[in-house]
Protein backbone atom coordinates (compact mmCIF):
# COMPACT_ATOMS: atom_id res chain seq x y z
CA UNK A 1 0.00 0.00 0.00
CA UNK A 2 1.15 3.44 -0.55
CA UNK A 3 1.28 5.81 2.53
CA UNK A 4 0.46 9.74 1.99
CA UNK A 5 2.54 11.18 4.67
CA UNK A 6 1.44 14.28 4.82
CA UNK A 7 3.09 17.98 6.78
CA UNK A 8 2.79 19.71 8.92
CA UNK A 9 0.30 17.95 11.25
CA UNK A 10 -0.68 21.64 12.49
CA UNK A 11 0.28 24.85 11.63
CA UNK A 12 -0.69 28.66 13.16
CA UNK A 13 -0.73 31.31 10.38
CA UNK A 14 -2.00 34.87 10.37
CA UNK A 15 -4.96 36.27 8.16
CA UNK A 16 -2.87 37.25 4.99
CA UNK A 17 -0.14 34.90 5.23
CA UNK A 18 0.59 31.76 2.96
CA UNK A 19 0.28 28.47 3.70
CA UNK A 20 2.19 25.42 2.26
CA UNK A 21 1.07 21.91 3.11
CA UNK A 22 2.96 19.04 1.60
CA UNK A 23 1.62 15.17 0.83
CA UNK A 24 4.58 12.71 -0.33
CA UNK A 25 3.79 9.55 -1.82
CA UNK A 26 6.07 6.36 -1.84
CA UNK A 27 6.03 6.00 -5.15
CA UNK A 28 5.01 7.98 -8.35
CA UNK A 29 1.08 8.20 -8.11
CA UNK A 30 1.46 10.96 -11.47
CA UNK A 31 -0.97 13.79 -10.94
CA UNK A 32 -3.74 11.37 -8.87
CA UNK A 33 -4.05 13.61 -6.15
CA UNK A 34 -6.95 15.87 -4.33
CA UNK A 35 -7.34 17.61 -1.22
CA UNK A 36 -10.14 18.12 0.89
CA UNK A 37 -11.22 20.71 3.71
CA UNK A 38 -12.87 19.40 6.42
CA UNK A 39 -14.70 21.49 9.48
CA UNK A 40 -16.14 20.79 12.53
CA UNK A 41 -19.40 19.29 12.17
CA UNK A 42 -19.14 19.01 8.61
CA UNK A 43 -18.65 16.77 6.01
CA UNK A 44 -14.92 17.36 3.98
CA UNK A 45 -15.47 19.39 1.05
CA UNK A 46 -13.21 19.11 -2.85
CA UNK A 47 -10.70 21.73 -3.09
CA UNK A 48 -8.33 20.47 -5.48
CA UNK A 49 -8.56 17.14 -7.88
CA UNK A 50 -5.67 16.09 -10.20
CA UNK A 51 -2.89 17.66 -7.97
CA UNK A 52 -3.85 21.05 -9.62
CA UNK A 53 -7.42 21.52 -11.02
CA UNK A 54 -9.35 23.64 -8.64
CA UNK A 55 -13.01 22.39 -8.28
CA UNK A 56 -16.15 24.19 -8.81
CA UNK A 57 -16.81 27.40 -6.47
CA UNK A 58 -12.99 26.92 -4.50
CA UNK A 59 -11.87 30.38 -3.66
CA UNK A 60 -8.99 30.90 -6.27
CA UNK A 61 -6.64 31.70 -3.21
CA UNK A 62 -6.15 27.57 -2.86
CA UNK A 63 -4.02 25.98 -5.49
CA UNK A 64 -2.48 22.70 -5.78
CA UNK A 65 1.17 21.75 -7.70
CA UNK A 66 3.32 18.90 -7.89
CA UNK A 67 3.60 15.19 -9.91
CA UNK A 68 4.70 11.98 -9.25
CA UNK A 69 5.68 12.06 -5.46
CA UNK A 70 5.32 14.98 -3.83
CA UNK A 71 2.74 17.52 -3.68
CA UNK A 72 1.37 20.53 -2.65
CA UNK A 73 -1.47 22.47 -1.56
CA UNK A 74 -1.07 26.43 -1.15
CA UNK A 75 -3.64 28.59 0.78
CA UNK A 76 -2.75 32.47 -0.08
CA UNK A 77 -3.93 35.32 1.47
CA UNK A 78 -5.26 32.71 4.25
CA UNK A 79 -8.77 33.86 5.58
CA UNK A 80 -10.43 33.20 9.07
CA UNK A 81 -12.99 30.72 7.72
CA UNK A 82 -9.66 28.86 6.37
CA UNK A 83 -9.43 27.38 9.72
CA UNK A 84 -9.95 23.59 9.09
CA UNK A 85 -8.24 20.53 8.44
CA UNK A 86 -6.87 19.65 5.23
CA UNK A 87 -6.35 16.22 3.42
CA UNK A 88 -4.54 14.51 0.37
CA UNK A 89 -6.01 11.62 -1.23
CA UNK A 90 -4.21 9.87 -3.90
CA UNK A 91 -6.74 7.78 -6.09
CA UNK A 92 -4.36 5.88 -8.52
CA UNK A 93 -5.63 3.00 -7.30
CA UNK A 94 -7.27 0.64 -4.22
CA UNK A 95 -6.28 1.65 -1.60
CA UNK A 96 -7.29 5.13 -2.06
CA UNK A 97 -5.56 6.57 0.69
CA UNK A 98 -6.00 10.05 2.75
CA UNK A 99 -3.13 11.74 4.58
CA UNK A 100 -3.07 12.12 8.10
CA UNK A 101 -4.52 15.24 8.05
CA UNK A 102 -3.31 19.15 8.58
CA UNK A 103 -4.70 21.50 11.22
CA UNK A 104 -4.49 25.25 9.94
CA UNK A 105 -5.48 27.33 13.30
CA UNK A 106 -5.88 31.46 13.17
CA UNK A 107 -3.86 33.53 14.80
CA UNK B 1 -29.47 20.00 -6.21
CA UNK B 2 -26.56 17.08 -6.19
CA UNK B 3 -27.57 15.27 -2.91
CA UNK B 4 -26.79 12.76 -1.49
CA UNK B 5 -29.08 11.43 2.12
CA UNK B 6 -27.69 9.18 4.62
CA UNK B 7 -29.49 6.98 6.90
CA UNK B 8 -28.96 3.38 9.03
CA UNK B 9 -26.43 4.68 12.11
CA UNK B 10 -26.84 4.05 15.86
CA UNK B 11 -25.33 2.36 18.51
CA UNK B 12 -24.37 -1.43 18.02
CA UNK B 13 -22.63 -4.39 20.49
CA UNK B 14 -19.43 -5.35 19.33
CA UNK B 15 -19.81 -8.41 17.40
CA UNK B 16 -23.09 -6.69 15.77
CA UNK B 17 -24.41 -5.85 12.15
CA UNK B 18 -25.54 -2.45 11.25
CA UNK B 19 -26.78 -1.27 7.27
CA UNK B 20 -25.73 2.03 6.29
CA UNK B 21 -27.66 3.61 3.30
CA UNK B 22 -27.12 6.79 1.32
CA UNK B 23 -30.13 7.88 -1.27
CA UNK B 24 -28.63 10.05 -4.11
CA UNK B 25 -30.30 12.81 -6.05
CA UNK B 26 -29.92 15.45 -8.54
CA UNK B 27 -27.64 13.24 -10.72
CA UNK B 28 -27.57 9.92 -13.01
CA UNK B 29 -26.55 8.05 -10.04
CA UNK B 30 -25.36 4.82 -12.63
CA UNK B 31 -23.21 6.57 -14.14
CA UNK B 32 -20.61 7.52 -11.25
CA UNK B 33 -18.63 5.43 -8.75
CA UNK B 34 -19.49 5.62 -5.38
CA UNK B 35 -16.87 5.54 -2.09
CA UNK B 36 -17.14 5.14 1.86
CA UNK B 37 -15.21 7.08 4.29
CA UNK B 38 -15.20 7.28 7.97
CA UNK B 39 -13.63 9.54 10.47
CA UNK B 40 -12.94 8.10 13.97
CA UNK B 41 -12.62 10.09 16.77
CA UNK B 42 -9.78 12.02 17.23
CA UNK B 43 -8.37 10.57 13.40
CA UNK B 44 -8.48 11.35 10.35
CA UNK B 45 -10.40 10.55 7.45
CA UNK B 46 -9.89 7.11 6.26
CA UNK B 47 -11.04 5.63 2.94
CA UNK B 48 -13.16 2.44 3.20
CA UNK B 49 -14.66 1.06 0.22
CA UNK B 50 -15.53 2.00 -2.90
CA UNK B 51 -18.04 0.59 -6.22
CA UNK B 52 -18.01 1.22 -9.70
CA UNK B 53 -21.12 2.39 -11.64
CA UNK B 54 -22.39 -0.84 -12.84
CA UNK B 55 -21.60 -2.57 -9.43
CA UNK B 56 -19.39 -5.06 -11.04
CA UNK B 57 -16.13 -3.88 -9.27
CA UNK B 58 -15.73 -3.48 -5.52
CA UNK B 59 -12.73 -2.22 -3.56
CA UNK B 60 -11.95 -2.40 0.09
CA UNK B 61 -9.75 -0.89 2.68
CA UNK B 62 -7.73 -4.01 4.74
CA UNK B 63 -9.13 -2.64 8.02
CA UNK B 64 -12.82 -3.67 6.73
CA UNK B 65 -11.73 -6.91 4.10
CA UNK B 66 -14.14 -9.37 4.91
CA UNK B 67 -16.46 -7.96 7.25
CA UNK B 68 -17.83 -4.73 5.26
CA UNK B 69 -19.61 -5.36 2.16
CA UNK B 70 -20.45 -2.35 -0.61
CA UNK B 71 -23.34 -2.53 -2.72
CA UNK B 72 -25.40 -0.20 -4.94
CA UNK B 73 -29.14 -0.47 -6.14
CA UNK B 74 -29.15 2.16 -9.16
CA UNK B 75 -33.00 1.36 -10.11
CA UNK B 76 -33.24 3.17 -6.47
CA UNK B 77 -30.33 5.41 -6.53
CA UNK B 78 -29.16 4.01 -3.39
CA UNK B 79 -25.94 3.14 -2.22
CA UNK B 80 -25.40 0.62 0.86
CA UNK B 81 -22.39 -0.83 3.24
CA UNK B 82 -23.19 -4.34 4.96
CA UNK B 83 -21.13 -3.78 8.65
CA UNK B 84 -20.68 -7.44 10.11
CA UNK B 85 -18.53 -8.51 13.40
CA UNK B 86 -18.25 -4.57 14.13
CA UNK B 87 -15.85 -3.98 16.49
CA UNK B 88 -15.30 -1.02 19.20
CA UNK B 89 -12.63 0.90 16.73
CA UNK B 90 -15.21 0.74 14.17
CA UNK B 91 -16.77 3.62 15.96
CA UNK B 92 -16.58 6.76 13.70
CA UNK B 93 -18.77 9.23 11.62
CA UNK B 94 -19.14 7.24 8.30
CA UNK B 95 -19.49 9.38 5.17
CA UNK B 96 -21.09 7.85 1.30
CA UNK B 97 -19.65 9.82 -1.76
CA UNK B 98 -20.14 10.42 -5.46
CA UNK B 99 -16.54 10.13 -6.97
CA UNK B 100 -15.76 12.46 -10.27
CA UNK B 101 -14.57 11.57 -13.32
CA UNK B 102 -12.39 9.23 -11.10
CA UNK B 103 -12.38 8.72 -7.67
CA UNK B 104 -11.77 11.98 -6.08
CA UNK B 105 -14.92 12.89 -4.26
CA UNK B 106 -16.86 15.82 -5.51
CA UNK B 107 -20.38 15.50 -3.29
CA UNK B 108 -20.51 14.39 0.50
CA UNK B 109 -23.29 12.84 2.49
CA UNK B 110 -24.19 14.35 5.55
CA UNK B 111 -22.41 11.84 7.25
CA UNK B 112 -24.12 9.19 9.97
CA UNK B 113 -22.37 8.14 13.24
CA UNK B 114 -21.63 4.74 14.56
CA UNK B 115 -21.03 4.16 18.01
CA UNK B 116 -19.83 0.11 18.81
CA UNK B 117 -19.74 -0.35 22.44
CA UNK B 118 -21.51 -2.78 25.10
Amino acid sequence: DILMTQSPSSLSASVGDRVTITCRARRGIRNYVAWYQEKPGSAPKLLIYDASTLHSGVPSRFSGSGSGTDFTLTINNLQPEDAATYYCQKYDGAPLTFGGGTKVEIK
Amino acid sequence: EVQLLQSGGGLVQPGGSLRLSCAASGFTFGSYTMGWVRRAPGEGLEWLSDINNSGSRTYYADSVKGRFTISRDNSKNTLYLQMNSLRAEDTAIYYCAKAGSISWYNVWGQGTMVIVSS
